[in-house]
This record gives structure tokens, C-alpha cells and sequence, in this order.
């Protein structure tokens, strides 16, 4: 139940197409959904972030899909370049029995796009 | 620049020799943690801190200790460190509970 399950764990896309990166998880309690972007070298940093009230969330060529039912969100980049390259991380945050905020990270999603 | 900063960012120890790495943030947030990213892994909580003198267990706590006298600062510390702390580790501050982390740069450590 702790689980945040991320694929595919590697992504080749060319530039101008889509790419897509997937979550799946299984604890209901989770109420925010963050995906970080994290180039070598440097800590992850907040990309685009979701509440499970709604179902996408657009910023810009970053778009998250959120399916509650499915327990599964997904981030979609538009019109990938290769500056997107790198690697992407999903979270989902719930309240711990302490009363503090915990995150459950993904696995990671190393992109590449080609030029 | 409001940022999170660590030192060192990279470090290549003997096994047992203690270490600290250091973290600190000048956004005055309340909140701080570490984590560590291994592959395949993501990033797993190590410790955390809710405010001065405030700290407490993340998920993979065994080996490390932490301290927060301060609330800019939040050092890592391996009292004897194993080879199975060989991570890139990074420290992450937030305003406030639940808000957005903010990550350091990283600390690449090597134990042999």
C-alpha cells in the first residue's frame, strides 16, 4: 500500500513527440500528486502537481491525466525537446500516523529526446 | 538566491570512519528532510524535521542521525558508515507541512 509503481523506467521519444510516463498506486489516503524533474547533477525540482478532485491539470506543454477509479496519474509532455531530457519522478503524499506529511516517490523515468 | 545548499557534494569514505554531511536552506523553512535515491529505488525519507529541536524517523533511518539546533541547518550524520550507504543523498526543505520540497543539489557518497 505504500507503493507508487512508475513506467517505463526508460524513454526515448524524437523531438516534437509525446511522451508519456505512467503511476499506478494503491493507498486511497494519498491526497497530492507531484512529479519532479531532476537533470544530472542537480536535485529534483517540483514540475507539475495534482489533487485527485480533478482529472487533468495543463501547464504549458506538461499536462497531468489523474483516473482516481484506476488509481493511476500519468504526465504527458507535448511537443517533447531536448531539453526535456531527464529524469522524472512521481510522488504521492498522504498524512502519517505522526501527523506529519509523508512522500512515496516512483521509481523514476529516465527521458531522452532525441534532436 | 533562495536555495538549499549541501557539502560536500561528493565524498569517497573508509568503512567506520564517521562523517557528516551538511545541509542548509535560507528560505526560513520550517521544515526538512533527507532522502536518499538509489536506483530503482526513487527516493526514500531518511529522517525529517518539523522545526528546531523537532526531528523524527523517515522510512530507512538505520545508520543515520540527525540534528536540527538550528532551523537553517539540518546535518546528516553516519556514525559508522557501511558500505550499504554508498547513495546519492539529498536534503529538501518546505515552508511548511505538506508544501512543496525543495531539493538540494546532492551528495554523491562512497563507502568502502
Amino acid at each position: 500500500q505504500q507503493q507508487v509503481k512508475q513506467s517505463p523506467q526508460s524513454l526515448i521519444v524524437q523531438k516534437g513527440g509525446i511522451s508519456i510516463i505512467n503511476c499506478a498506486y494503491e493507498n486511497t489516503a494519498f491526497d497530492y500528486f507531484p512529479w519532479y524533474q531532476q537533470f544530472p547533477g542537480k536535485g529534483p525540482a517540483l514540475l507539475i502537481a495534482i489533487r485527485p478532485d480533478v482529472s487533468e491539470k495543463k501547464e504549458g506543454r506538461f499536462t497531468i491525466s489523474f483516473n482516481k477509479s484506476a488509481k493511476q496519474f500519468s504526465l504527458h509532455i507535448m511537443d517533447s525537446q531536448p531539453g526535456d531530457s531527464a529524469t522524472y519522478f512521481c510522488a504521492a503524499r498522504r498524512i502519517a500516523p505522526s501527523g506529519t506529511y509523508k512522500y512515496i516517490f516512483g521509481t523514476g523515468t529516465r527521458l531522452k529526446v532525441l534532436a | 538566491e533562495a536555495q538549499v545548499t549541501q557539502n560536500p557534494r561528493y565524498l569517497i569514505t573508509v568503512t567506520g570512519k564517521k562523517l557528516t554531511v551538511t545541509c542548509s536552506q535560507n528560505m526560513n523553512h520550517e521544515y526538512m528532510s533527507w532522502y536518499r535515491q538509489d536506483p530503482g529505488l526513487g527516493l526514500r525519507q531518511i529522517y525529517y524535521s518539523m522545526n528546531v529541536e523537532v526531528t523524527d524517523k523517515g522510512d530507512v533511518p538505520e545508520g543515520y542521525k540527525v540534528s536540527r539546533k538550528e532551523k537553517r541547518n539540518f546535518p546528516l550524520i553516519l556514525e559508522s558508515p557501511s558500505p550499504n550507504q554508498t547513495s546519492l543523498y539529498f536534503c529538501a526543505s518546505s515552508l511548511n507541512l505538506g508544501g512543496e520540497q525543495y531539493f538540494g543539489p546532492g551528495t554523491r557518497l562512497t563507502v568502502t
